[in-house]
């Protein structure tokens, strides 16, 4: 799996939009890019995954670059709920199941 | 979607003794994966488990250490054998039916 890499940490005010970046520059054609969370002492959490169009859902959009070297997932209206460390993760879609590879994450704090 | 419960959710061993934690899940599922979380990282696959196979484990981890147990489509069980302190973890079990990982809320084993 192409390695991603995620800034350690980012702070957010409540209410504004979090933008949360990753580098995976070694993507391969057939990798998709997901994105989870995981909320202290939590197992993580799906948030989004996408393949190279933009996605969106109830809890956030997906951006991915035209070269699909790098995303973001934006947080619409962040809450102090959404602390959490977030994990960008790039994998293949095989039948039954990924195992995924994550990396360090990135530690976003929401603060009033 | 799929409903993970782990058992049990914390634990304090005695080196030298074993854990045995088990995942049940409330569908069908073809793998489960186990991973751990040592205390301020990020998570790190040990292994897959098929039912009617022997587990597939990754690099730096050995079936004496963490063996699996998949006796059926919805149940799998990891050990953690002859335990020192470096085994103090968070130890979770994971399965991915579609597109999204559903992760139990994790066994948090301290060993002294």
């Amino acid at each position: 799996d192409a390695k991603t890499t995620q800034p350690t940490s980012m702070d957010c005010a409540e209410g504004r939009a979090a933008n949360l970046p990753c580098n995976h520059s070694t993507i391969s054609g057939n990798e998709y890019v997901y994105w989870y969370r995981q909320i202290h002492s939590q197992g993580p959490q799906y948030i989004i995954h996408g393949l190279k169009n933009n996605e969106t859902n109830e809890m956030a959009s997906l951006i991915i670059t035209e070269d699909r070297k790098s995303s973001t997932l934006i947080l619409p209206h962040a809450t102090l709920r959404d602390t959490a460390v977030y994990y960008c993760i790039v994998s293949i879609i095989t039948g039954g199941g990924n195992k995924l590879t994550f990396g360090t994450g990135t530690q976003l704090k929401v603060e009033l | 979607s799929a409903v993970i419960s782990q058992k049990p959710s914390r634990d304090i061993c005695q080196r030298g003794t074993s854990l045995t934690i088990q995942c049940q899940v409330d569908s069908q599922v073809t793998m489960m994966f186990w991973y751990r979380q040592q205390p301020g990282q990020s998570l790190t696959l040990i292994a897959t488990a098929n039912q009617g196979s022997e587990a597939t484990y990754e690099s730096g981890f050995v079936i004496d250490k963490f063996p699996i147990s998949r006796p059926n489509l919805t149940f799998s069980t990891l050990t953690v054998s002859n335990m020192s302190p470096e085994d103090s973890s968070i130890y979770l079990c994971s399965v991915e039916p579609g597109h999204e990982a559903f992760f139990g809320q994790g066994t948090r084993l301290t060993v002294v």
